[in-house]
């Protein structure tokens, strides 16, 4: 098993650019998450899915948006890309939302 | 408001020492709680968790937790810490279908 896979592994963006950030699992895991980590501020959870077709936001939703077409996949979308959107962005998932997490090895996104 | 403070950013130890680090939670009810490691450049890892029952907590790597309702506190303890230990520690609260994280402590290691 591949476990929690995220691409790219490293990106640049110019302000006001989109992009999306993806991430797909093979555990047949419910549950999906995107963390964005900031030195000093832990992870802070921007969106969530316990479901195919089902989102809901987290602590930082503003300036992303997710979809769950699927139970794999997870994708992130950065709609207008912002220099405080500059984090490392990390995808995890589990079988039910209360349960351990599994983390991908993160994005490092920087936006000029 | 929902949270979770970890009061040490950066925790220096000798190898062989023991260890305590420290988190609080503010909820209105008990939340499950974590602690999750992160080395450098990599993803975080389950350590222990609490969900109910007897409040001292096993983990891997020879760590453990107590869960204090008294004091809203959960805080991770190892009798003797190894140079591998040196890593990021994230105590973390699940309510809500939320995991909500901690601002880490960085624990150093001197040999």
């Amino acid at each position: 098993n591949a476990g929690v896979t995220q691409t790219p592994k490293f990106q640049v963006l110019k302000t006001g650019q989109s992009m999306t950030l993806q991430c797909a699992q093979d555990m047949n895991h419910e549950y999906m998450s995107w963390y964005r980590q900031d030195p000093g501020m832990g992870l802070r959870l921007i969106h969530y899915s316990v479901g195919a077709g089902i989102t809901d936001q987290g602590e930082v939703p503003n300036g992303y948006n997710v979809s769950r077409s699927t139970t794999e996949d997870f994708p992130l979308r950065l709609l207008s890309a912002a220099p405080s959107q500059t984090s490392v962005y990390f995808c995890a998932s589990s079988y039910r939302s209360e349960e351990k997490l599994f983390f991908g090895s993160g994005t490092q996104l920087s936006v000029l | 408001a929902q949270s979770v403070t970890q009061p040490d950013i950066h925790i220096t130890v000798s190898e062989g020492a023991s260890l305590e680090l420290r988190c609080n939670y503010s909820y209105g009810a008990t939340p499950y709680l974590f602690w999750y490691v992160q080395s450098p450049g990599q993803g975080l890892q389950l350590l222990l968790k609490y969900f109910s029952g007897d409040t001292l907590v096993q983990g891997i790597k020879g760590f453990e937790a107590e869960f204090k309702r008294s004091q809203s506190s959960f805080n991770l303890r190892k009798p003797s810490v190894h140079w591998s230990d040196a890593a990021e520690y994230f105590c973390a609260a699940y309510a809500g279908n939320m995991l909500t994280f901690g601002g880490g402590t960085r624990l150093m290691v001197k040999p």
